[in-house]
């Protein structure tokens, strides 16, 4: 069974422009949650969706915007890049929305970098 | 609101020693806890989880945990380090009320020497 596969794995950006990345779940998975992790401020919660529907939302500016699509594959966008932006971005894919018993499974991550 | 703290920011041990790293939670509701690992530019691997009986829960790689309700902790444990065991660990917590995210505690980095 294929694993969560996150899309691009390397991007540059510079100040100013727009992003999306991109996370196809394990087949099967409804749930795709995503996470920004620095080393400052180590893993923090963006949103999560289930079945199209954002379900849970961390404290993020709404620059940081996300989609679920009906095939459960999902992407998420952050406008107007600042320096701050630069992370490591993780998705995650369960079977079941949160509240539920079940681990979460990463991807590799995106690793943004603006300059 | 949940949280997670993982007190150590780094621990050291030599390899073939027993290892620890510390978890300590809050929830409101029962925990469901996981632990994850993580290598140089990659993603979070799962390690175990406890969701419920057995105190003692056995994972993957020879990791286990002990769930201590009245000191809400739960510690990960290896009998016997390896060197490749080296790399960032987190613990996170979920409550078991319907609706809530994964909390992340701030990463334990493992370095096991030779």
């Amino acid at each position: 069974k294929a694993g969560v596969t996150q899309t691009p794995r390397y991007l540059i950006k510079t100040r100013g422009q727009q992003v999306t990345l991109s996370c196809s779940p394990i087949s099967g998975h409804r749930s795709v949650s995503w996470y920004q992790q620095t080393p400052g401020q180590g893993l923090q919660f963006l949103f999560e969706y289930f079945s199209e529907t954002q379900r849970n939302k961390g404290n993020f500016p709404g620059r940081f915007s996300g989609r679920q699509f009906s095939n459960s594959r999902s992407e998420m966008n952050v406008s107007t890049l600042e320096l701050g932006d630069s992370a490591l971005y993780l998705c995650a894919s369960s079977l079941g929305p949160s509240g539920l018993e079940g681990e979460l499974f990463f991807g590799e991550g995106s690793r943004l970098t603006v300059l | 609101a949940q949280s997670v703290a993982q007190p150590e920011d780094q621990v050291n041990v030599a390899e073939g020693n027993p290892l620890t790293v510390k978890c300590t939670y809050s929830v409101s509701g029962n925990p469901y806890l996981f632990w994850y690992v993580q290598y140089p530019n990659r993603g979070l691997q799962f390690l175990l989880k406890y969701i419920t009986g057995d105190n003692l829960v056995k994972g993957s790689y020879g990791f286990e945990a002990e769930f201590n309700k009245s000191q809400t902790s739960f510690h990960l444990k290896k009998p016997s380090a390896l060197v490749s065991d080296s790399a960032l660990y987190f613990c996170a917590v979920r409550d078991s009320n319907y609706g809530q995210n994964f909390v992340f505690g701030p990463g334990t980095r493992l370095s096991v020497l030779p």
